[in-house]
């Protein structure tokens, strides 16, 4: 499996709702990454777990709230979010984190759309 | 803080021929990798090639390769025998030693049949 997974495609939700984005690799990745991409722009990060533990967090609103329950799943809690927050958001991983030279597999993102 | 530059927001080449993206980097680092990503309207970022920034040699993937220049911090990718599959947004990034991907603006690449 030489995948990142991530789901939904498609998500509409309103400012008061609760959802969750979940993203998904069996490649034996140590490093787990969420980016947030706006339309026509590149990717900007937002956090990056290594080892299940969260090593960088890019001052993103507490709105958003990400989670690794194991070393396989990346989890995005979506709280309260504003129109503004309407993007693609990326999944990526990575078999380490710093000092190497690998390049990040990503999946294929969750288009939200807040209303 | 390192930053990636693409200076040519779209560009087009006739199937078949050859086509070089542009791209510049600041750093004051001086182990590092850099990568150019490709993005389809299928929105996957999907990884072409990666330098490695303390190796000479120009890496070479198939139809794709780099010019790296590390003096002049130019790192352009090179599309031989352009197919129309090759169509997509290209990013070029820099990864830094405390693993952060820095993404350039993207270059659009059209393919004319």
């Amino acid at each position: 499996d030489t995948e990142v997974t991530q789901t939904p495609k498609h998500l509409v939700m309103g400012m008061t709702n609760k959802k969750s984005l979940k993203c998904e690799q069996h490649m034996g990745h140590r490093a787990m990454y969420w980016y947030k991409q706006k339309a026509k722009k590149p990717p900007e990060l937002m956090f990056v777990y290594s080892y299940e533990k969260l090593s960088i967090n890019e001052s993103v609103p507490s709105r958003f709230s990400p989670e690794c329950p194991n070393s396989s799943l990346l989890n995005l809690h979506l709280h309260a979010l504003q129109p503004e927050d309407s993007a693609l958001y990326l999944c990526a991983s990575s078999l380490y984190f710093t000092g190497k030279s690998y390049g990040y597999t990503f999946g294929s993102g969750t288009r939200l759309t807040v209303v | 803080a390192q930053t990636v530059t693409q200076s040519q927001p779209e560009m087009s080449v006739q199937e078949a021929e050859t086509v070089t993206l542009s791209c510049t980097y600041d750093t004051s680092e001086s182990d590092y990798y850099l990568f150019w990503y490709k993005q389809p309207p299928s929105r996957q970022m999907i990884l072409v090639i990666r330098q490695e920034a303390y190796k000479q040699q120009n890496a070479t993937e198939n139809r794709f390769s780099v010019n790296f220049q590390k003096a002049a911090k130019s790192f352009s990718l090179k599309i031989s025998d352009s197919q129309l599959g090759d169509a997509a947004m290209y990013f070029c990034a820099y990864r830094s030693r405390d693993d952060k991907i820095i993404f350039g603006k993207g270059t659009r690449l059209h393919i004319l049949p």
